[in-house]
């Protein structure tokens, strides 16, 4: 069984500082992993998405993740901040048979304050 | 583009009613998913269709039906309403081979 831990529940930042929210996942094979965000009463959006190759890529809106196999990790990171960020991010995994639907972590609710 | 459309996006029932939800996407994606939302639970799978006419059960199937006559739409009903049943139920879909899924905007169940 695979699963995603975003150990942190909410992150406050303020505009223009750097961002990284955390995601760590268990799983036996090779993962294909997601970042998405949820603005409020909207659907999920995808951020960015990690197979293989280059571990760190890039996304929509100066979003970037890095991908460490020894660490399990996938963490985001974004540069600097802008109020509009402000969101719940959800990292997601992605088994080898990727039709059986996505594990998602609990999420991580980012606040940026002006 | 495409887009996902579900409906209602609000739907208050009484408990030990059965209820449905909708999901339309003109994506021609094959497979469909629902993920139910709890606040503070992140998503979880409740059904999939890989093809029009398949069911494949979720993690959170216990409770619910789902219905796939065409390719463009995927129905979950809520076979017997439960005062815990509130929570935001997310429709999503992908073409088969690939994993990107795009998710439409939600239907908030309420149950009094």
């Amino acid at each position: 069984a695979q699963s995603v831990t975003q150990p942190d529940a909410r992150v406050t930042v303020s505009e223009g500082a750097s961002l990284q929210l955390r995601c760590k996942y268990s799983y036996s094979g090779t993962p294909y992993l997601f970042w998405y965000v949820q603005y409020p009463r909207q659907g999920l959006q995808l951020l960015l998405k990690y197979y293989s190759g280059d571990p760190v890529v890039q996304g929509v809106n100066g979003f970037e993740a890095e991908f460490s196999k020894s660490n399990s990790s996938f963490h985001l990171r974004k540069a600097s901040v802008h109020w509009s960020d402000s969101a719940v991010y959800f990292c997601a995994l992605s088994a080898f048979n990727y039709a059986q639907g996505l594990t998602f972590g609990l999420g991580t609710r980012v606040s940026v304050f002006p | 583009g495409g887009i996902i459309t579900q409906t209602p996006k609000f739907l208050i029932g009484q408990e030990g009613q059965k209820l449905t939800l909708k999901c339309q996407q003109n994506f021609n994606h094959d497979t469909m998913y629902w993920y139910r939302q709890d606040s503070g639970k992140g998503l979880r799978l409740i059904y999939y269709s890989i093809t029009e006419n398949d069911l494949q059960k979720g993690d959170l199937s216990e409770g619910y039906d789902a219905s796939r006559e065409k390719k463009s739409s995927f129905s979950l009903t809520v076979t017997s309403a439960q005062k815990n049943e509130m929570a935001v139920f997310l429709c999503a879909s992908s073409y088969r081979g690939q994993d990107t899924q795009y998710f439409g905007p939600g239907t908030r169940l309420l149950v009094l």
